[in-house]
């Protein structure tokens, strides 16, 4: 099975900052490899799949790069609305799906 | 728009059946290239994959959950469901049903997703 592990677990950043997040698979998944944005009380919502391409709607300050195992998701300037737990999730083992554990995007 | 509404009990005792049911309005369950999912979250907790339908009912499920776990489709009436039966308080969270869609030929991604259902488990 395939293990995703995201870092760091969570993160304190300001308004305007860069934000860099990390995921990573236990083996090669190319670009099978899927970000989602979980506000609380909320259901998650879509990002960015296919590692880089921006699902419609979503701001282009989100972008995603990667392949094989190594995966980041980059805020390029953190706006307040930002502020929420971030998964990554891999679909190269279809039909199988796994999420890694989140990383909680939370204000200095 | 697409949009998917889960509906059941919030409440189910121990070793019972868990049932839930989700709603689409806004478009068809019947295209090729979607699979309608099921997700749980337990509390303050990731999100776990339960399994998925495809339109004309193959499904998929979690090997952690096989043994337990039933889902079903109604595509006339625009719904599909989970049964996850011998429940316990493990089974506490919040479910929600998604659509997992087919993008550039091969990439699968959950694009729709419903608000989510709490249920507890207990007596």
């Amino acid at each position: 099975d395939i293990q995703m592990t995201q870092s760091p677990s969570s993160l304190s950043a300001s308004i305007g900052d860069r934000v860099t997040l990390t995921c990573r698979a236990s083996q090669s998944i190319s670009s099978y490899l899927n970000w989602y944005q979980q506000k609380p009380g909320k259901a998650p919502k879509l990002l960015i799949y296919a590692a880089s391409t921006l699902q419609s709607g979503v701001p282009s300050r989100f972008s995603g790069s990667g392949s094989g195992t190594d995966f980041t998701l980059t805020i390029s300037s953190l706006q307040p609305e930002d502020f929420a737990t971030y998964y990554c999730q891999e679909s190269h083992s279809t039909p199988q799906k796994t999420f890694g554990g989140g990383t909680k995007v939370e204000i200095k | 728009q697409l949009q998917l509404q889960e509906s059941g009990p919030g409440l189910v005792r121990p070793s019972e059946t868990l049932s839930l049911t989700c709603s689409v309005s806004g478009g068809s369950m019947g295209g090729r290239g979607y699979y309608w999912s099921w997700i749980r979250q337990h509390p303050g907790k990731g999100l776990e994959w339960i399994g998925y339908i495809y339109y004309t009912g193959s499904t998929y499920y979690n090997p952690s959950l096989q043994s337990r776990v039933t889902i079903s489709i109604n595509t006339p009436r625009k719904q599909f469901s989970l049964k996850l039966s011998s429940v316990t308080a493990a089974d506490t969270a919040v479910y929600y049903c998604a659509r997992d869609s087919l993008r550039q030929l091969y990439y699968y991604s959950m694009d729709v997703w419903g608000q989510g259902t709490t249920v507890i488990v207990s007596s």
